[in-house]
């Protein structure tokens, strides 16, 4: 199947601070990426879509202005978590469509 | 509403003791639903898309089957290895690429 990666793999910040998070495909082009976000022993929660050379769409209830996307090329997308709380402490999980939806490895991102 | 659930929450199994993952959906116009192996602390890995009802699908010991309103995902012999949390997942009638979840079985087979 096809190859999604993601950097870093974790991540600790303090609260306040920014934190990027990259999602590439390796192996194949993507117009559209999605971002998920997961707690603890809970299921795949859709963030919003990326969509290359034009800004993205967030589903209800995420704050746009405190996840910034960035989908600059057709083989990566960045998420961006502007001044991060505990709150927003989670697994952040990409994923790209080459004939099927493929997940990247997430990123665990803890606030302090 | 688009709605997906999964049953059981968690399974626990003895090696070679087959069974069956339940995942039921409300969802306008089923565009395909998808199942996904998720391991501890990684990210989902694709296992089956299945589109019509009637259609079945088979890797290694696993095979899914899909109803008008449920799939399922049987596991025949399992061994340790396959334990995992299983999801299943349908695209949201809003989108057709959005994916709505289910909660996820979290399997485990003891040898």
């Amino acid at each position: 199947g096809a190859v999604v990666s993601q950097h870093p793999s974790w991540v600790i910040c303090k609260s306040g601070t920014s934190v990027k998070i990259e999602c590439r495909s390796l192996d194949f082009q993507a117009t559209t990426m999605f971002w998920y976000r997961q707690f603890p022993k809970q299921s795949l929660m859709l963030m919003a879509t990326s969509n290359e050379g034009s800004k993205a769409t967030y589903e209800q209830g995420v704050e746009k202005d405190k996840f910034l996307i960035n989908h600059a090329s057709l083989t990566l997308s960045t998420l961006t978590v502007t001044s991060a709380h505990p709150e927003d402490s989670s697994f952040y999980i990409c994923s790209a469509i080459a004939n099927e939806q493929f997940f990247g490895p997430g990123t665990r991102l803890t606030v302090l | 509403e688009d709605q997906v659930t999964q049953s059981p929450e968690a399974l626990r199994l003895q090696e070679g003791e087959s069974s069956s993952l339940n995942c039921s959906y409300t969802v306008s116009g089923l565009r395909g639903l998808f199942w996904y192996r998720q391991d501890p602390g990684k990210g989902p890995e694709f296992l089956f898309t299945l589109y019509s009802a009637g259609e079945e699908k088979e890797k290694e010991r696993l095979k899914a089957t899909l109803t008008k309103k449920e799939s399922f995902l049987h596991i025949t012999a399992p061994k340790p290895e396959d334990s995992a949390t299983y999801l299943c997942a349908v695209p949201l009638s809003s989108g057709y690429n959005k994916l709505i979840f289910g909660a996820g079985t979290r399997l485990a087979v003891h040898p």
